[in-house]
């Protein structure tokens, strides 16, 4: 089954500074999808990615998908504390085209 | 309605009841999902609807989960016999058909806790 590797497992960042989260599949990526989860919310949809080399921004989140379609990256610039909360990487499971696999998440700290 | 809607939000179970968590997808959408978050980890697929049609229902844990969609947009996850390892967030999620090149929104959670 395929798994998903988030690291770091949890970040604290000061204001304005940039940061990067990684995603990393045990197996090819046929779809990757990138969610934010505030605590006792539900998950928002960010991003999603297909091919390789794939590139996405939306307002100050950029997300990557590599050419070999085993690992993405999130990008923040210029963080606030809005961007503060969980951050899950979710991968269609065996190209299933239902069933997502998610990584643990990454938890965000923004200090103002 | 706006977004994918839940109910209830949060629910206390004494062990050994049973509960019920209904899920309102986006109007128009054929797929629906069901995922089990535990604290800490992220979510876990239960099972997957395609209108009616329950497609796959290979992660439900056990024989006291069962799930329903009669009408192809209601769905319903009931729990038998509650246990503690049943505390979670129960998220449903809906799209209009599958996941591929479309977009998965996710409800708020039903947030279960077996006492």
């Amino acid at each position: 089954s395929q798994e998903l590797e988030q690291s770091p497992q949890s970040l604290i960042v000061q204001e304005g500074k940039n940061l990067t989260i990684n995603c990393t599949s045990s197996k090819t990526l046929y779809g990757l999808y990138w969610y934010k989860q505030k605590y006792g919310e539900g998950l928002i949809f960010l991003m999603m990615l297909q091919k390789g080399g794939e590139e996405k921004s939306h307002e100050k989140i950029t997300a990557k998908l590599d050419e070999k379609k085993q690992q993405s990256s999130l990008h923040i610039t210029a963080s606030q504390p809005s961007h503060a909360g969980i951050y899950l990487c979710g991968a269609d499971s065996g190209g299933s085209n239902y069933k997502l696999t998610f990584g643990k998440g990454t938890l965000l700290t923004v200090n103002p | 309605g706006a977004g994918v809607s839940q109910s209830p939000r949060y629910k206390v179970a004494k062990r050994g009841q049973d509960v019920a968590l209904r899920c309102d997808p986006i109007s128009g959408h054929v797929s629906l999902f069901w995922y089990q978050q535990a604290l800490g980890q992220g979510p876990e697929f239960l099972t997957y609807f395609q209108n009616e049609a329950q497609l796959d229902k290979s992660g439900l844990p056990s024989d006291r989960f069962f799930a329903e969609r009669p009408e192809g947009s209601v769905s319903t996850l009931k729990i038998q016999r509650t246990q503690q390892e049943d505390s979670a967030v129960y998220l449903c999620a809906s799209s209009l058909l599958g996941i591929s090149g479309n977009t998965i929104y996710f409800g708020e959670g039903s947030w279960l806790t077996v006492v």
